[in-house]
């Protein structure tokens, strides 16, 4: 049981280069999360997705899609990465009390 | 504002000696808190959760609610080196989302 599983790890981007960062989770749960994390600000949501098939916007979306594959995964989108992007990204997923998180990304965009 | 204010930190207490770290939401409607624990470079982790007012403890952990002063605190008695680490109150209100504060730093002192 690997619980809540991200990858890559670290990844290094130029301004405007696009990547998808991706989250997959073990637990059957329903509801699935993408935060990012800077220093001093704490997490802040981007995306989350109550369910297969729907999603909605966070605190944080511009510049960012996702998707919800399946009932798995649920990957994260930069299409044209900005260093404003720059952070630690999470992703987690919930059942009925908890949310378990991920080991993150660590995206650094020059 | 953000919904959810941490006292800012960092906390150094030394060991055996009860850190206190307080947290103030502005959203009313807020039914579910969380602390987490996040040692550094790793993934947030849930250590208490408190859904009523009053006390909860767990261990070395008591976490208070007080609703009406919209105002939540965790208080780690006979703290220890291993407990030194960023702890992040949440709050949950009836959708799915969590909002969370900015973390306080905590270094107990050997």
């Amino acid at each position: 049981n690997a619980g809540v599983t991200q990858t890559p790890k670290f990844q290094v981007l130029k301004t405007g280069q696009s990547m998808t960062l991706q989250c997959a989770q073990d637990m059957n749960h329903n509801s699935m999360y993408w935060y990012r994390q800077d220093p001093g600000m704490g997490l802040r949501l981007i995306y989350y997705s109550a369910s297969e098939g729907t999603t909605d916007k966070g605190e944080v979306p511009n510049g960012y899609n996702v998707s919800r594959l399946n009932k798995r995964e649920f990957s994260l989108r930069l299409e044209s990465a900005a260093p404003s992007q720059t952070s630690v990204y999470f992703c987690a997923s919930r059942d009925l009390y908890e949310q378990y998180f991920g080991p993150g990304t660590r995206l650094t965009v020059t | 504002q953000k919904e959810v204010e941490q006292n800012s930190g960092p906390l150094s207490v030394p060991e055996g000696a009860i850190a206190s770290l307080n947290c103030t939401y502005s959203d009313r409607v807020s039914q579910s808190f969380f602390w987490y624990r996040q040692y550094s470079g790793k993934s947030p982790e849930l250590i208490m959760s408190i859904y009523s007012n009053g006390d909860k403890e767990d261990g070395r952990f008591t976490a208070q609610l007080n609703k009406a002063s919209q105002y939540v605190s965790l208080l780690i008695r006979d703290s220890q080196p291993s407990d030194s680490a960023t702890y992040l109150c949440a709050s949950r209100s009836n959708d799915y989302k969590l909002s969370f504060g900015a973390g306080t730093t905590v270094t107990v002192r050997a």
